[in-house]
């Protein structure tokens, strides 16, 4: 059972025009939602995240958006740059104790050309 | 800061072989993960210690896998025998603690340990 999906596995996109990447959650409990970094042969490192009483959270070029009605979440890079170029995991938490854990999703590969 | 430290970086293995992988977690970090990353797919939990007590494994195929944390500190990954599924990579990540809204983004991942079974 995915409880995260992000149902684009790749995505390419121009330099300097916008990437956006979605993801898709069916768990209703999730309250807390993040975006991942990673590159070839590094972990994932931590991007943008965003609370489940929040609808927007913005970082510099970065700007993650919940819509929790559709159970959807978006990533907005603008404008993006060649080292923007990873795969980015979408990823959800539940609860606040020491059993919370991250569930992510199956990541989707950007590609920035130029 | 030192980050997460992982190794061996690369193992390959024939199946039915025993391999295992090490993680010193950032200094002074209590929660410490486990997870394993198939191609293609996302990084899935494997297991969760608190210091050195066990908060989540229901995703370890305890038949083949094991994880140790004795002293609360760096944690042993162990597979034996190895399958041919069990070619990922395996990440080590750690964070302060997993209680409280404002540490939630602050779990550091490693580079990971690349798992080749053949």
């Amino acid at each position: 059972d995915q409880q995260v999906k992000q149902n684009s596995p790749s995505l390419s996109v121009q330099e300097g025009r916008i990437s956006i990447l979605n993801c898709d959650y069916t768990n209703s409990m999730f309250d807390y939602f993040l975006w991942y970094k990673k590159y070839p042969a590094e972990g994932p490192t931590f991007l943008i995240s965003i609370s489940s009483i929040k609808d927007k959270n913005e970082d510099g070029r970065f700007t993650v958006f919940l819509n929790k009605s559709a159970k959807h979440l978006s990533l907005h890079i603008v404008p993006s740059q060649p080292g923007d170029s990873a795969v980015y995991f979408c990823a959800a938490m539940t609860g606040y104790s020491s059993a919370s854990k991250i569930i992510f999703g199956s990541g989707t590969r950007l590609s920035i050309r130029p | 800061e030192a980050g997460v430290a992982q190794s061996p970086r690369y193992k390959i293995i024939e199946k039915r072989q025993s391999v295992a992988f090490w993680c010193n977690p950032i200094s002074g970090h209590a929660t410490l993960y486990w997870y394993q990353q198939i191609l293609g797919q996302g990084p899935k939990l494997l297991i969760q210690f608190q210091n050195n007590g066990v908060v989540d494994d229901s995703q370890l195929p305890k038949d083949r896998f094991s994880a140790e944390r004795l002293k609360g500190v760096d944690s042993t990954l162990k597979i034996q025998p190895a399958k041919l599924e069990d070619s990922a990579v395996y990440l080590c990540a750690s964070s302060l603690d997993a209680t409280g809204i404002s540490i939630r983004n602050t779990i550091y991942f490693g580079e990971g340990s690349w798992l080749t079974v053949v």
